[in-house]
């Protein structure tokens, strides 16, 4: 059964700083992974998909990474800034045929101004 | 474009009280549906998923049940609520993309508060 680690539990920088949150999985053979992102008493928005094919994937500031072998997935967030202190969460994607998800716990990330 | 809708926002209900919520998708069609619980101070768990119509599957046992009456609307119901059942629940929706690719993707979500 696939178990899904996220590290820090919470982390606080200050803004302007470069910053990586991580992400580890116990089953290698997942068939996507997601970052999502999620705001207090909200719902969950999606980030970046990784696909089991790729290494990794970037949208604007953010730059997920893919490997496999290793089990593990590292978001990057580059020139931080307030407005993105959230809870970070990594799910990965089964094989099944409903493509479940399996979270991490996440992480707290706090910017600070 | 596609939206989900899940309604209520919030709930209070009393300990053997039921429940139903709802969620509906627009935009898309014969997605595969989830309903998620975040407990507080938890992570999200998958309650149910639901790759078509009538078609339930559960993940934890639970006081709970699903249903999918129609392709794009996907209900949580008890007949009897305890107060372990008090969370935020999500629902979610995703469809193949290209390269087989499934981006879930989350309602607002319901918090549900058992007193």
């Amino acid at each position: 059964k696939q178990e899904v680690t996220q590290i820090p539990a919470a982390l606080s920088v200050p803004e302007g700083e470069n910053l990586v949150l991580n992400c580890s999985f116990t089953d290698s053979a997942i068939y996507n992974l997601q970052w999502f992102r999620q705001d207090p008493g909200k719902g969950l928005t999606s980030l970046l998909l990784i696909q089991s094919s790729q290494r990794e994937q970037t949208s604007g500031r953010l730059n997920a990474s893919l490997d496999k072998s290793s089990g593990r997935s590292t978001l990057y967030i580059a020139a931080s800034q307030p407005g993105d202190s959230a809870t970070y969460l990594c799910a990965g994607v089964s094989s099944g045929s409903a493509r479940q998800l399996t979270f991490g716990s996440g992480t707290q990330l706090t910017v600070l101004p | 474009s596609q939206t989900i809708h899940q309604w209520p926002a919030t709930l209070v209900q009393p300990v053997g009280s039921p429940l139903s919520l709802e969620c509906t998708v627009e935009g898309t069609s014969n997605p595969n549906l989830y309903w998620y619980r975040q407990a507080a101070g938890r992570g999200l768990q998958l309650l149910f998923y639901s790759v078509g119509i009538g078609q339930i599957s559960s993940e934890v046992p639970q006081n709970l049940s699903a249903s999918r009456p129609q392709d794009r609307q996907f209900i949580l119901s008890s007949k009897k609520l305890l107060l372990s059942d008090s969370g935020f629940y999500l629902c979610a929706w995703s469809v193949p993309r290209a390269r087989g690719s499934y981006e879930q993707y989350f309602g607002p979500g319901t918090r549900l508060t058992v007193t």
